[in-house]
């Protein structure tokens, strides 16, 4: 079946510090994939999606590229700030309204 | 325009209790679907509704059963409630697509 593996944390960074969290999935077909974002409290919010290979999505000045050859869809921040200490959580759904099939997710703390 | 709203925020119930949560889906939304986010866990799908039928059913036994209304609202009942259901429930909705809007979720706490 479809999955998701991604890097685990929790990870703590400085501000102003270079971000990456990986991710890889495991699907037949050409999926869509997603990244979402879990602030303190908080449901989950959309971060970012790419419906097809090589296809980049971004947002706030995260962006992740949609890698077929190698089945993956890294999150990437050229400088955090505080205010993304967050969970992040990498997703795949196929279909038109399929369920999203969710990796574990890695919390994020940035320091000032 | 409102987004996807859940009720309650908390919830606390002893074992072998049921319990019934609640969900309005965002404005224009007409398929919902439910999922369960153990504690430091990604959220595990539960099933979707989708004009008023179960379309889709993650494996959950079937304590979990669920119900959508004519107005898209839907609501989750757990049945026989077991230490291991507590846990964030988030409900989610979309229209026609897989881009999911989640609610902020009901916390669930079984004791």
């Amino acid at each position: 079946g479809n999955s998701v593996t991604q890097m685990e944390g929790p990870v703590t960074l400085s501000e102003e510090a270079f971000l990456t969290i990986n991710c890889t999935y495991t699907a037949t077909g050409y999926p869509s994939l997603f990244w979402y974002v879990q602030y303190p409290g908080e449901g989950l919010q959309l971060l970012l999606k790419a419906t097809k290979a090589d296809d980049k999505g971004s947002n706030k000045g995260f962006e992740a590229t949609y890698r077929k050859e190698t089945t993956s869809f890294h999150l990437e921040k050229g400088s955090v700030q505080v205010s993304d200490s967050a969970v992040y959580f990498c997703a795949l759904g196929q279909g038109g309204s399929e369920k999203l099939v969710f990796g574990k997710g890695m919390k994020l703390t940035v320091n000032p | 325009d409102a987004g996807v709203t859940q009720s309650p925020t908390h919830l606390i119930k002893t074992r072998g209790q049921q319990v019934t949560l609640r969900c309005s889906p965002k404005s224009g939304h007409d398929t919902v679907s439910w999922y369960q986010q153990a504690l430091g866990q990604g959220p595990q799908f539960i099933f979707q509704y989708y004009e008023e039928e179960e379309r889709q059913r993650g494996n959950f036994p079937d304590r979990f059963s669920g119900h959508q209304f004519p107005n898209y609202s839907s609501e989750l009942n757990v049945n026989a409630l077991l230490l291991g259901d507590s846990a964030l429930y988030l409900c989610a909705s979309s229209l026609g697509t897989n881009i999911q809007y989640f609610g902020a979720g009901t916390r669930l706490s079984v004791l």
